[in-house]
């Protein structure tokens, strides 16, 4: 069974500092693995995945995550934070072989940018 | 590009009424619509998968004969709350799946109905 665990309710951070909000996953096959964001009454917007080629993704927003197949992690981070990027952060993940195309998704971290 | 919309963003209905919610695909063909649904400060959770001229496939536990989904076109998906009830109110989110180039694999989400029933 596929599943993400987002471990951090919480990331609280000083505008300018860099920031990490944390991901690890598990699936049976090849994961695929995205972030998304979303902002108060708001649907998810899309910043970035992970499908294959270089471990490191760069997505919107100045934001990046690293793919970790030992760690089995996908660690969103930015290196200076706004407080505009405030917001929640999803996590999700599919597995590569299964056809449905379902998007497992994490508890989602809040993430407050302090000014 | 990969913009999705969705109508309307807020309803509020009686007890026993019936509401649609559409979701469009705006540039770009979806073959595939998802229909999630989050209550407050959770995550989504997937009601159903919708393929263009299709049934659509139920996650276990959603009901439905009460969540009706209508796939009719490539840029168009429907679900309709039947017989809404106040358990029902919650926020209704669709995405999109595109079909091919360098999008492909990745879900556009619209940007939620909030359904309050009274």
């Amino acid at each position: 069974a596929q599943s993400v665990a987002q471990p951090e309710d919480q990331v609280n951070v000083a505008e300018g500092n860099p920031l990490t909000v944390k991901c690890t996953y598990s699936v049976s096959g090849n994961p695929y693995l995205f972030w998304y964001v979303q902002y108060p009454n708001r649907g998810l917007q899309f910043l970035l995945k992970y499908i294959t080629g270089d471990n490191l993704v760069k997505g919107s927003y100045g934001f990046e995550a690293e793919f970790n197949k030992s760690q089995t992690s996908f660690h969103l981070k930015k290196p200076s934070a706004l407080v505009s990027d405030s917001a929640l952060y999803f996590c999700a993940v599919r597995d590569g072989s299964d056809s449905s195309y379902k998007l497992i998704f994490g508890s989602g971290t809040r993430l407050l940018v302090r000014p | 590009g990969a913009v999705v919309s969705q109508h309307p963003s807020r309803v509020i209905c009686k007890s026993g009424t019936s509401v649609k919610i559409e979701c469009r695909s705006l540039d770009f063909q979806a073959t595939t619509m998802f229909w999630y649904r989050q209550f407050p400060k959770q995550s989504l959770m997937l009601m159903a998968t919708s393929n263009e001229g299709s049934k659509a496939t139920y996650e276990q536990g959603v009901e439905k004969d009460k969540f009706l989904i209508n796939h009719a076109s490539l840029t168009l998906s429907t679900l309709t709350v039947t017989s809404a009830h106040p358990e029902d109110s919650s926020f209704y989110i669709c995405s999109a799946k595109t079909s091919g180039g360098n999008t492909q694999e990745t879900q556009y989400f619209g940007p939620g109905t909030r359904l309050l029933v009274l």
